[in-house]
């Protein structure tokens, strides 16, 4: 159980260009879903906290209008990167809150590798 | 604020032996909870074992256990008989419990290494 999904996995793209990235909980649903951010060989970084049918609450210094977050349903938020930029790339990895052993617990995708040329 | 620290950038262990990997925390809630997650080379984030800070026992979880120490505000990961698999990199992470769900800070993570 509690397993989540991204995709896609890795994409390149172009500078200036929009990319959507999608996660999924497979077999929960998840009231809450977080977006991180991660570099090469350092912690995740918390981008914006997701709950299904409201605005994202973004962390302090991520551009709200940059990170496009959407909350559509219990099983599935978007996070859409607009207008690249080589400085945008990372590996972005999403995570959805389930109820387990009294605490909700955090599940991950398997993040996604975005590079942008 | 909440802060989780993570002393060890890498630690080494052989094959079949156990390993210890600190973390220490630092919040002013009562309420918190802490979580070890594993990280491989791929890249996912697995959940490994939960602590809560009102739990009394140390959790358990198969080979990893929580030895949680409250008033030194500690929060170790005890891997018994280490395995080749468990090379990777390990973060301690600690949950506040805010008006949109849990939100976790992790510390800067301790890389794991298993030699035969």
């Amino acid at each position: 159980g509690a397993v989540v999904s991204q995709h896609p996995s890795r994409v390149i793209c172009k500078s200036g260009t929009s990319v959507k990235i999608e996660c999924r909980s497979l077999d929960f649903q998840a009231t809450t879903m977080f977006w991180y951010r991660q570099f090469p060989k350092q912690s995740l970084m918390l981008m914006a906290t997701s709950n299904e049918g409201s605005k994202a609450t973004y962390e302090q210094g991520v551009e709200k209008d940059k990170f496009l977050i959407n909350h559509a349903s219990l099983t599935l938020s978007t996070l859409t990167v607009t207008s690249a930029h080589p400085e945008d790339s990372s590996f972005y990895i999403c995570s959805a809150s389930s109820r387990t052993a009294g605490t909700d617990t955090q599940y991950f995708g398997p993040g996604t590798r975005l590079t942008v040329l | 604020a909440q802060k989780i620290t993570q002393t060890q950038p890498g630690m080494f262990v052989q094959e079949k032996e156990a390993v210890t990997l600190d973390c220490t925390y630092d919040t002013s809630d009562q309420s918190y909870g802490l979580f070890w997650y594993k990280q491989p080379s791929s890249g996912e984030m697995i959940f490994l074992i939960y602590q809560g800070s009102y739990d009394e026992q140390n959790a358990t979880e198969g080979r990893y256990s929580l030895n949680f120490q409250k008033a030194r505000k500690s929060a170790n990961l005890v891997i018994s008989a280490s395995q080749l698999g468990d090379s990777a990199m390990y973060f301690c992470a600690m949950s506040i419990l805010t008006g949109g769900g849990n939100k976790l800070t992790f510390g800067t993570g301790t890389q794991l290494k298993v030699e035969l």
